[in-house]
């Protein structure tokens, strides 16, 4: 199963609404998590099963779709957002991750 | 506190093996599957294997069939992966990771620090 994030840079200013794009190749029902990730520094769970934020994650992230395309919107963009954020699917193993989208600010 | 620390790392020839090691803590290790991820300088993440709570089964990506080797003692709460024949694309820093919630894997909730692996002659 192959997964496609877009895009791949998206540069934005503090306060805009953005939207994170992932498709797989396939239907993997609500199998995708998202991650955050900051230089030098592990990955961050962000959702799980598609549109369930993980505990200690702002409600400014939302996380949604199912079957082939899923979206993750941060409504009103912080500082600390600014990140590498990728999605990984879990319907089958290999459980591969998208390429990823860098958020930088504008 | 759930703590999972990587180490085992380092400088190996090309051809060569090392094994990483995680250990773990502030959980019931074997009620959760376990995986390690990758991540190359400057790339994105990805996916290595995971096994089993118990150690029954095994999956890998396709990249390293053959070559790594993940397991498991659970009586030392410990995670392992056993690299060999060692290439230059196989540097990376290796992150060692729970699968979440227990008994499932549909995220990896948790996640180490990470040990770096170089491939260089």
């Amino acid at each position: 199963i192959q997964v496609t994030q877009s895009p791949s840079f998206l540069s934005a200013s503090v306060g805009d609404r953005v939207t994170i794009t992932c498709r797989a190749s396939q239907d993997i029902s609500s199998y995708l998590a998202w991650y955050q990730q900051k230089p030098g520094k592990a990955p961050k769970l962000l959702f799980y099963l598609a549109s369930t934020l993980q505990s200690g994650v702002p409600s400014r992230f939302s996380g949604s779709g199912s079957g082939t395309e899923f979206t993750l919107t941060i409504s009103s963009l912080q500082p600390e957002d600014f990140a590498t954020y990728y999605c990984q699917q879990f319907k089958a193993s290999p459980y591969g991750f998208g390429q990823g989208t860098k958020l930088e600010i504008k | 506190e759930v703590q999972l620390v990587e180490s085992g790392g380092g400088l190996v020839q090309p051809g060569g093996s090392l094994r990483l090691s995680c250990a773990a803590s502030g959980f019931t290790f074997s009620s959760y599957w376990m995986s390690w991820v990758r991540q190359a300088p400057g790339k994105g993440l990805e996916w290595v294997a995971n096994i089993r709570k118990d150690g029954g089964e095994k999956y890998y990506v396709d990249s390293v069939k053959g070559r790594f080797t993940i397991s498991r003692d659970n009586a030392e709460s410990s995670l392992y992966l056993q690299i060999n024949s060692l290439r230059a694309e196989d540097t990376a820093v290796y992150y060692c990771a729970r699968d979440y919630p227990a008994a499932y894997s549909y995220a990896h909730d948790y996640w180490g620090q990470g040990t770096l692996v170089s491939v260089s002659s």
